[in-house]
């Protein structure tokens, strides 16, 4: 079974900080997608990358998947309260034909 | 607006009953999914089908089975509830040539007491 390990698991910050989640595996993914979910809803698909050491930007949200496809990071600038909620990595195997998700950061940006 | 929509937000069952989640999506896709979310262990999936009457197990089958009978509504049944299986329950469709951009629905909170 392929295992995603996300870091920081919590993470409190104030309006304006910056931050970085990460998401490792020692397994390599197809591609890998991060979903962000707000109490007593789905996750919600963000963004999708596909090729190692490729970067997406998604307004103030920065996607970065490694060179060898074993691991991402999410780098929020300038945080804002709308941002708080549970962020979740996922990795996908074409192989498998599934996904596997990471346990989650819970981020809560505080006004 | 594109939705997959579970029948349930919170549903309460007793130990021993057989428990029906039921799910519908729009937009004509292929695969479905059930996940369980449980803090702490992120979500884990339990099955997920390719088509029509197809169906393969995911990581955690085990106290569950599911039902696909039309391509727009898969079901997952408890076939004897149990305490264990208390969570959140997530379904989730994604398009043929897309299989990894899944499309959630709000989910059902499943108590079983």
């Amino acid at each position: 079974t392929q295992l995603l390990e996300q870091s920081p698991q919590f993470l409190s910050i104030q309006e304006g900080e910056n931050l970085t989640v990460y998401c490792n595996s020692s397994s390599v993914f197809s591609s890998l997608q991060w979903y962000r979910q707000e109490p007593g809803e789905g996750p919600v698909l963000l963004v999708t990358v596909v090729t190692g050491g490729e970067v997406k930007k998604l307004k103030r949200l920065t996607f970065q998947f490694g060179d060898a496809r074993k691991d991402s990071s999410l780098h929020i600038t300038a945080a804002q309260p709308g941002d708080t909620g549970l962020y979740l990595c996922a990795g996908y195997n074409t192989n498998a034909g599934k996904s596997t998700f990471g346990d989650g950061t819970t981020l809560t940006v505080k006004p | 607006d594109v939705k997959v929509t579970q029948s349930s937000r919170y549903l309460v069952k007793r130990t021993g009953e057989k428990v029906f989640l039921e799910c519908v999506q729009d937009m004509d896709h292929e695969n479905m999914f059930w996940y369980r979310q449980d803090p702490g262990l992120g979500l884990r999936l339990i099955y997920f089908s390719y088509d029509v009457k197809m169906k393969e197990k995911g990581d955690i089958p085990e106290g569950y089975s599911v039902s696909r009978e039309k391509k727009e509504r898969f079901s997952l049944i408890l076939e004897s509830a149990s305490t264990n299986q208390t969570s959140m329950y997530l379904c989730a469709s994604s398009a043929l040539g897309a299989f990894e951009k899944l499309f959630f629905g709000s989910g059902t909170q499943l108590s079983v007491l």
